[in-house]
Protein backbone atom coordinates (compact mmCIF):
# COMPACT_ATOMS: atom_id res chain seq x y z
CA UNK A 1 0.00 0.00 0.00
CA UNK A 2 1.32 3.26 -0.85
CA UNK A 3 2.26 5.52 2.17
CA UNK A 4 0.47 8.58 3.81
CA UNK A 5 2.53 10.97 6.35
CA UNK A 6 0.61 13.37 8.32
CA UNK A 7 1.77 15.50 11.55
CA UNK A 8 1.32 13.87 14.72
CA UNK A 9 -1.03 16.45 16.47
CA UNK A 10 -2.28 19.69 15.57
CA UNK A 11 -4.02 22.37 17.53
CA UNK A 12 -7.32 24.24 16.62
CA UNK A 13 -9.51 26.58 18.44
CA UNK A 14 -13.19 26.01 18.73
CA UNK A 15 -15.50 27.16 16.10
CA UNK A 16 -12.17 27.99 13.65
CA UNK A 17 -11.53 26.07 10.44
CA UNK A 18 -8.97 22.99 11.30
CA UNK A 19 -6.99 22.14 7.85
CA UNK A 20 -5.46 18.76 8.57
CA UNK A 21 -2.44 18.10 5.82
CA UNK A 22 -1.80 14.85 4.60
CA UNK A 23 1.11 13.65 1.91
CA UNK A 24 0.88 10.77 -0.34
CA UNK A 25 3.47 11.55 -2.87
CA UNK A 26 3.61 7.79 -4.26
CA UNK A 27 0.15 7.66 -4.78
CA UNK A 28 -0.77 5.35 -7.83
CA UNK A 29 -3.55 6.78 -10.37
CA UNK A 30 -5.91 4.15 -8.87
CA UNK A 31 -5.95 5.32 -4.90
CA UNK A 32 -8.88 6.29 -3.49
CA UNK A 33 -7.65 8.81 -0.43
CA UNK A 34 -9.70 8.14 2.66
CA UNK A 35 -10.02 9.86 6.32
CA UNK A 36 -11.32 7.82 9.37
CA UNK A 37 -11.20 9.37 12.87
CA UNK A 38 -11.17 7.88 16.06
CA UNK A 39 -12.56 9.85 18.92
CA UNK A 40 -11.48 9.10 22.55
CA UNK A 41 -12.49 4.94 23.73
CA UNK A 42 -14.31 4.60 20.56
CA UNK A 43 -14.01 2.76 17.38
CA UNK A 44 -12.65 4.74 13.91
CA UNK A 45 -15.46 6.41 11.91
CA UNK A 46 -15.98 6.97 7.99
CA UNK A 47 -15.33 10.98 7.32
CA UNK A 48 -14.93 11.28 3.73
CA UNK A 49 -13.02 9.85 0.55
CA UNK A 50 -12.23 11.34 -3.00
CA UNK A 51 -10.14 9.94 -6.07
CA UNK A 52 -9.45 13.46 -7.63
CA UNK A 53 -11.89 15.87 -7.21
CA UNK A 54 -12.92 17.31 -4.18
CA UNK A 55 -15.56 16.39 -2.26
CA UNK A 56 -17.92 17.64 0.46
CA UNK A 57 -20.10 16.35 2.66
CA UNK A 58 -21.71 17.19 6.06
CA UNK A 59 -19.10 16.54 8.16
CA UNK A 60 -15.96 18.08 6.24
CA UNK A 61 -14.65 18.43 3.47
CA UNK A 62 -11.68 16.82 0.97
CA UNK A 63 -9.48 19.05 -1.04
CA UNK A 64 -6.88 16.81 -3.28
CA UNK A 65 -4.04 18.59 -4.81
CA UNK A 66 -3.98 18.58 -8.93
CA UNK A 67 -0.99 16.01 -8.79
CA UNK A 68 -2.53 14.15 -5.86
CA UNK A 69 -0.18 14.22 -4.61
CA UNK A 70 -1.12 15.77 -1.21
CA UNK A 71 -4.93 16.09 0.39
CA UNK A 72 -6.24 18.60 3.01
CA UNK A 73 -8.99 17.42 5.12
CA UNK A 74 -11.20 20.39 6.14
CA UNK A 75 -13.09 20.52 9.03
CA UNK A 76 -15.11 24.40 8.87
CA UNK A 77 -16.40 24.64 12.40
CA UNK A 78 -13.94 23.07 14.67
CA UNK A 79 -16.47 21.58 18.08
CA UNK A 80 -14.93 20.08 20.73
CA UNK A 81 -16.35 16.90 19.87
CA UNK A 82 -14.09 16.78 16.55
CA UNK A 83 -11.40 16.28 19.00
CA UNK A 84 -9.84 13.41 17.77
CA UNK A 85 -7.27 10.88 15.99
CA UNK A 86 -7.40 11.77 12.59
CA UNK A 87 -6.33 9.09 9.75
CA UNK A 88 -5.58 9.71 6.19
CA UNK A 89 -5.41 6.63 4.37
CA UNK A 90 -5.01 4.95 0.72
CA UNK A 91 -7.41 2.55 -0.81
CA UNK A 92 -6.32 1.01 -4.34
CA UNK A 93 -8.91 -0.48 -6.85
CA UNK A 94 -7.09 -4.00 -7.01
CA UNK A 95 -9.27 -5.14 -4.49
CA UNK A 96 -7.69 -4.48 -1.19
CA UNK A 97 -10.26 -3.59 0.60
CA UNK A 98 -8.23 -3.83 4.42
CA UNK A 99 -7.61 -0.34 5.46
CA UNK A 100 -4.02 0.16 6.74
CA UNK A 101 -3.67 2.69 9.51
CA UNK A 102 -0.86 5.11 10.40
CA UNK A 103 -0.28 6.43 13.62
CA UNK A 104 -2.58 9.35 12.96
CA UNK A 105 -2.87 13.30 13.22
CA UNK A 106 -4.15 13.93 16.87
CA UNK A 107 -6.45 16.93 16.74
CA UNK A 108 -6.84 18.70 19.77
CA UNK A 109 -9.66 21.56 20.12
CA UNK A 110 -9.47 24.56 22.25
CA UNK A 111 -12.62 26.21 23.85
CA UNK B 1 -30.78 0.25 12.37
CA UNK B 2 -28.17 -1.87 10.98
CA UNK B 3 -24.86 -2.09 13.20
CA UNK B 4 -21.88 -3.67 14.23
CA UNK B 5 -21.52 -5.26 18.18
CA UNK B 6 -18.71 -6.36 20.03
CA UNK B 7 -18.65 -8.49 23.27
CA UNK B 8 -17.83 -8.65 25.70
CA UNK B 9 -16.51 -4.89 25.95
CA UNK B 10 -13.89 -5.81 28.75
CA UNK B 11 -12.37 -9.14 29.50
CA UNK B 12 -9.75 -10.06 32.29
CA UNK B 13 -7.92 -13.15 31.44
CA UNK B 14 -4.98 -15.18 32.34
CA UNK B 15 -1.94 -16.35 30.31
CA UNK B 16 -2.26 -19.61 28.44
CA UNK B 17 -6.29 -19.72 28.38
CA UNK B 18 -8.24 -19.90 24.87
CA UNK B 19 -10.16 -16.30 24.62
CA UNK B 20 -13.00 -15.81 21.90
CA UNK B 21 -13.93 -12.15 21.40
CA UNK B 22 -17.33 -11.85 19.39
CA UNK B 23 -18.57 -9.68 16.11
CA UNK B 24 -21.98 -9.35 15.11
CA UNK B 25 -23.15 -7.25 12.21
CA UNK B 26 -26.36 -6.40 11.56
CA UNK B 27 -25.08 -5.33 7.65
CA UNK B 28 -25.86 -8.47 6.01
CA UNK B 29 -21.85 -7.10 4.95
CA UNK B 30 -19.67 -9.82 2.85
CA UNK B 31 -16.19 -8.41 4.57
CA UNK B 32 -15.14 -8.28 8.30
CA UNK B 33 -12.12 -7.67 9.66
CA UNK B 34 -10.32 -7.48 13.25
CA UNK B 35 -7.71 -5.22 13.93
CA UNK B 36 -5.72 -4.53 17.19
CA UNK B 37 -4.71 -1.12 18.44
CA UNK B 38 -1.77 -0.82 20.86
CA UNK B 39 -0.66 2.58 22.47
CA UNK B 40 1.32 4.76 19.90
CA UNK B 41 -0.22 2.47 17.40
CA UNK B 42 -2.70 2.96 14.42
CA UNK B 43 -5.06 -0.04 14.03
CA UNK B 44 -3.35 -3.49 12.33
CA UNK B 45 -4.93 -6.11 10.81
CA UNK B 46 -5.15 -9.60 12.26
CA UNK B 47 -7.30 -11.41 10.29
CA UNK B 48 -10.47 -10.84 7.34
CA UNK B 49 -13.01 -12.92 5.60
CA UNK B 50 -14.37 -11.94 2.13
CA UNK B 51 -17.39 -14.40 2.83
CA UNK B 52 -19.01 -17.33 4.39
CA UNK B 53 -16.07 -19.71 4.57
CA UNK B 54 -13.85 -17.45 3.50
CA UNK B 55 -10.70 -16.10 6.54
CA UNK B 56 -7.18 -14.87 5.64
CA UNK B 57 -4.41 -13.68 7.42
CA UNK B 58 -3.81 -9.94 8.37
CA UNK B 59 -0.19 -8.40 9.39
CA UNK B 60 -0.45 -9.62 12.75
CA UNK B 61 -2.02 -13.28 12.70
CA UNK B 62 0.17 -15.32 14.67
CA UNK B 63 -1.84 -16.40 17.90
CA UNK B 64 -4.96 -15.40 16.86
CA UNK B 65 -7.58 -17.39 14.54
CA UNK B 66 -11.22 -17.08 12.90
CA UNK B 67 -13.94 -18.54 11.78
CA UNK B 68 -16.85 -17.48 9.34
CA UNK B 69 -19.85 -19.73 9.08
CA UNK B 70 -22.41 -17.47 8.54
CA UNK B 71 -22.40 -13.60 7.37
CA UNK B 72 -23.47 -11.71 10.23
CA UNK B 73 -20.83 -13.45 12.84
CA UNK B 74 -16.79 -13.07 12.63
CA UNK B 75 -15.36 -14.66 16.11
CA UNK B 76 -11.97 -14.29 16.97
CA UNK B 77 -10.32 -16.54 19.17
CA UNK B 78 -7.00 -16.55 20.93
CA UNK B 79 -5.94 -20.46 21.18
CA UNK B 80 -3.42 -19.39 24.15
CA UNK B 81 -3.74 -15.75 25.47
CA UNK B 82 -0.08 -13.78 26.38
CA UNK B 83 0.26 -10.85 28.19
CA UNK B 84 1.64 -9.14 24.55
CA UNK B 85 -1.57 -10.07 23.26
CA UNK B 86 -3.14 -7.19 25.64
CA UNK B 87 -4.34 -4.45 23.48
CA UNK B 88 -8.33 -3.13 22.17
CA UNK B 89 -9.24 -5.31 19.54
CA UNK B 90 -11.63 -3.72 16.85
CA UNK B 91 -13.70 -5.83 14.74
CA UNK B 92 -15.11 -3.73 11.21
CA UNK B 93 -17.67 -4.84 8.37
CA UNK B 94 -18.07 -3.50 4.90
CA UNK B 95 -20.26 -5.00 2.21
CA UNK B 96 -18.41 -5.06 -1.07
CA UNK B 97 -14.95 -3.91 -0.81
CA UNK B 98 -15.06 -1.68 -3.62
CA UNK B 99 -12.05 0.80 -3.21
CA UNK B 100 -14.58 4.28 -2.56
CA UNK B 101 -16.60 1.91 0.40
CA UNK B 102 -16.84 2.71 3.61
CA UNK B 103 -15.69 0.02 6.57
CA UNK B 104 -17.67 -0.18 9.79
CA UNK B 105 -16.37 -0.32 13.08
CA UNK B 106 -17.28 -1.24 16.01
CA UNK B 107 -17.00 0.45 19.94
CA UNK B 108 -13.78 -2.13 20.50
CA UNK B 109 -13.09 -5.04 23.33
CA UNK B 110 -10.31 -3.86 25.66
CA UNK B 111 -8.31 -7.68 26.76
CA UNK B 112 -6.20 -7.35 29.44
CA UNK B 113 -4.02 -10.66 29.46
CA UNK B 114 -2.73 -11.31 32.97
Amino acid sequence: DAKTTQPNSMESNEEEPVHLPCNHSTISGTDYIHWYRQLPSQGPEYVIHGLTSNVNNRMASLAIAEDRKSSTLILHRATLRDAAVYYCILRDVEGNNRLAFGKGNQVVVIP
Amino acid sequence: DAEITQSPRHKITETGRQVTLACHQTWNHNNMFWYRQDLGHGLRLIHYSYGVQDTNKGEVSDGYSVSRSNTEDLPLTLESAASSQTSVYFCASSETGAPGETQYFGPGTRLLVL
